[in-house]
């Protein structure tokens, strides 16, 4: 069975500050994963994409690291700003359709 | 990039009613939508894969029969909730797949998601 766990639940941290949000997945033969991002009430929104085949992506100041072999990756937040305020997602997808979603990391970034 | 909306962006209805969901690709074709659900601090779910012109295919423990998925057109599907209960309360996301020019790479949107309340 397919899971994704993703640690910590929430995380409250000062501005300025880097973090990382953990997720770990326990299937390993993976087609991609994304992280998303998903304020109150609102949908999702896609921040990062890895293919099975690449380490990491960078996209401004998220950059997200892939392993396969021990089933993890990691979210990396740098110069964290009230703005980036929000629910984190891990997803991971086995084929074309289904995404397994973790239950989210609620980041609160403090002024 | 592509645009999925969503309407209504929030519903409440009373108990035993039927409410329907819409889900638009605004400007592109999806072939496939996919209807997931969010309760309360929880992950989201996938409920179920509807492709243009077919049945929707159902997750297990999801009642068919309970959310009807048509979709009728490459831009519009539709889940409706018949006799909807307290318990069908919850964030419905709809998320619609589109293929690349080259059809190499797949990529899935999400729409704004619907908040039901059942009353």
């Amino acid at each position: 069975k397919q899971e994704v766990t993703q640690i910590p639940a929430a995380l409250s941290v000062p501005e300025g500050e880097n973090l990382v949000l953990n997720c770990s997945f326990t299937d390993s033969a993976i087609y991609n994963l994304q992280w998303f991002r998903q304020d109150p009430g609102k949908g999702l929104t896609s921040l990062l994409l890895i293919q099975s085949s690449q380490r990491e992506q960078t996209s401004g100041r998220l950059n997200a690291s892939l392993d396969k072999s021990s089933g993890r990756s990691t979210l990396y937040i740098a110069a964290s700003q009230p703005g980036d305020s929000a629910t984190y997602l891990c997803a991971v997808q086995y084929n074309f359709n289904k995404f397994y979603f973790g239950s989210g990391t609620k980041l609160n970034v403090k002024p | 990039g592509a645009v999925v909306s969503q309407h209504p962006s929030r519903v409440i209805c009373k108990s035993g009613t039927s409410v329907k969901i819409e889900c638009r690709s605004l400007d592109f074709q999806a072939t496939t939508m996919f209807w997931y659900r969010q309760f309360p601090k929880q992950s989201l779910m996938l409920m179920a894969t509807s492709n243009e012109g077919s049945k929707a295919t159902y997750e297990q423990g999801v009642e068919k029969d309970k959310f009807l998925i048509n979709h009728a057109s490459l831009t519009l599907s539709t889940l409706t909730v018949t006799s909807a209960h307290p318990e069908d309360s919850s964030f419905y996301i709809c998320s619609a797949r589109v293929r690349t020019v080259t059809g190499s790479q797949e990529t899935q949107y999400f729409g704004p998601g619907t908040r039901l309340l059942v009353l």
